[in-house]
């Protein structure tokens, strides 16, 4: 079946440590996104691609860092300088157009050990 | 700039009655789409009705409707003969022609009561 992974679903990070969460898409979409959610709040988006190798900030992107090599996939690293990462992060893809949604994953909850 | 707001956080329904959920967005760009999903405990977002800024009609998918109002900027999703099923948080977004990123608003968690 086509859609999108996350792993792990579960993440915990000790201080000073980098993590990196994964998210795989098998829909052929050109745009993929990565969202932080907080507890009770709405989706702040972090970071998003439009194509292989290009990748734009979005509102939140202090403290994380993303890389595009395939199209499949677009992995999220929530690096030592992010102070508060405990959130929930929802990757989603989509194609590049106004009408088109955006699928989403099933999320990744990281916590600090 | 905040572009899109959901001014109820908390609503409540009685079950098989309908609810409304407002939503009121902010763009000068003439081409966009607005999208409605739902999130239930789980975290997941399920991806429920899409309106364009073009469409001449309200769009509806089963017992979802979009009530869309272009000169107010608003499009509440309504939800007919509401279900337990139904009880999580609900978010609208915004997507701009001109761009290719997702705005979203705070949310609305909706609770069916039996």
């Amino acid at each position: 079946d086509g859609g999108i992974t996350q792993s792990p679903k579960y993440l915990f990070r000790k201080e000073g440590q980098n993590v990196t969460l994964s998210c795989e898409q098998n829909l052929n979409h050109d745009a993929m996104y990565w969202y932080r959610q907080d507890p009770g709040q709405g989706l702040r988006l972090i970071y998003y691609s439009q194509i292989v190798n290009d990748f734009q900030k979005g509102d939140i992107a202090e403290g994380y860092s993303v890389s595009r090599e395939k199209k499949e996939s677009f992995p999220l690293t929530v690096t030592s300088a992010q102070k508060n990462p405990t959130a929930f992060y929802l990757c989603a893809s989509s194609m590049r157009a106004a009408n088109q949604p955006q699928h989403f994953g099933d999320g990744t909850r990281l916590s600090i050990l | 700039a905040q572009k899109i707001t959901q001014t109820q956080p908390g609503m409540f329904v009685q079950e098989k009655e309908a609810v409304t959920l407002d939503c009121t967005y902010d763009t000068s760009d003439p081409s966009y789409g607005l999208f409605w999903y739902k999130q239930p405990s789980s975290g997941e977002m399920i991806f429920l009705i899409y309106q364009g800024s073009y469409d001449q009609q309200n769009a509806t998918e089963g017992r979802y409707s979009l009530n869309f109002q272009k000169a107010r900027k608003s499009a509440n999703l309504v939800i007919s003969a509401s279900q337990l099923g139904d009880s999580a948080m609900y978010f609208c977004a915004m997507r701009e022609g001109g761009n290719n990123d997702m705005r979203f608003g705070a949310g609305t968690r909706l609770t069916v009561k039996p």
